[in-house]
């Protein structure tokens, strides 16, 4: 899997959007995107993923350049509960049996503050 | 619907002993993927379940070892423990798609 960099730490104001950054200059063209957070003494969670079209749900958008080098991911709205760690993972598509292991980095360590 | 569960939640281990730690993934899910994370690290994958069998495996010794049983829960299995394997250990479930893995809240594990 391409490896992935993120900044270590960001600060965002709370009812602001935050902007996390990914650079993954390596990726294949067969290799999603995925973000997921953990939020302190929890489990990972998923929030979103796409391969080179611009996604969106009810957690976050997911901005991927047209070159696919990099991305980003948008929370509209950041409130004090969307304080952890951002993960961004690149992954090989499933082929079928089984599924691909995903490689975490250290993320991005997101701080909201009031 | 109920998610990923992991049991126990807090474990003491002395050096030496031996550990299981167990996973029921989320209904539906057939695969299960054991992680560990060591203290401001990110996850690091142990190893993957599929059908029963060890589909894939990380970069971490034969003193841990695992099974899937036919319901799809899974052990993990940890002998002659280290003080270094003190960490939280995850686990995480997903279907054959494989989009959008499901993680439990983790087994903290502590070797004195």
């Amino acid at each position: 899997d391409a490896k992935t960099t993120q900044p270590p730490s960001m600060d965002c104001a709370e009812g602001r959007a935050a902007n996390l950054p990914c650079n993954h200059s390596t990726i294949s063209g067969n290799e999603y995107v995925y973000w997921y957070r953990q939020i302190h003494s929890q489990g990972p969670q998923y929030i979103i993923h796409g391969l080179k079209n611009n996604e969106t749900n009810e957690m976050a958008s997911l901005i991927i350049t047209e070159d696919r080098k990099s991305s980003t991911l948008i929370l509209p709205h950041a409130t004090l509960r969307d304080t952890a760690v951002y993960y961004c993972i690149v992954r090989a598509s499933y082929s079928g049996a089984g599924s691909y292991q995903l490689t975490f980095g250290k993320g991005t360590k997101l701080s909201v503050i009031p | 619907d109920a998610g990923v569960t992991q049991s126990p939640t807090h474990l003491i281990k002395t050096r030496g002993q031996q550990v299981t730690l167990r996973c029921s993934p989320k209904s539906g899910h057939d695969t299960v993927s054991w992680y560990q994370q060591a203290l401001g690290q990110g996850p690091q994958f142990i190893f993957q379940y599929y059908e029963e069998e060890e589909r894939q495996r990380g970069n971490f010794p034969d003193r841990f070892s695992g099974h899937q049983y036919p319901n799809y829960s899974s052990e993990l299995n940890v002998n002659a423990l280290l003080l270094g394997d003190s960490a939280l250990y995850l686990c995480a479930s997903s279907s054959g798609q494989g989009f959008g893995y499901t993680f439990g809240s983790g087994t903290r594990l502590t070797v004195v």
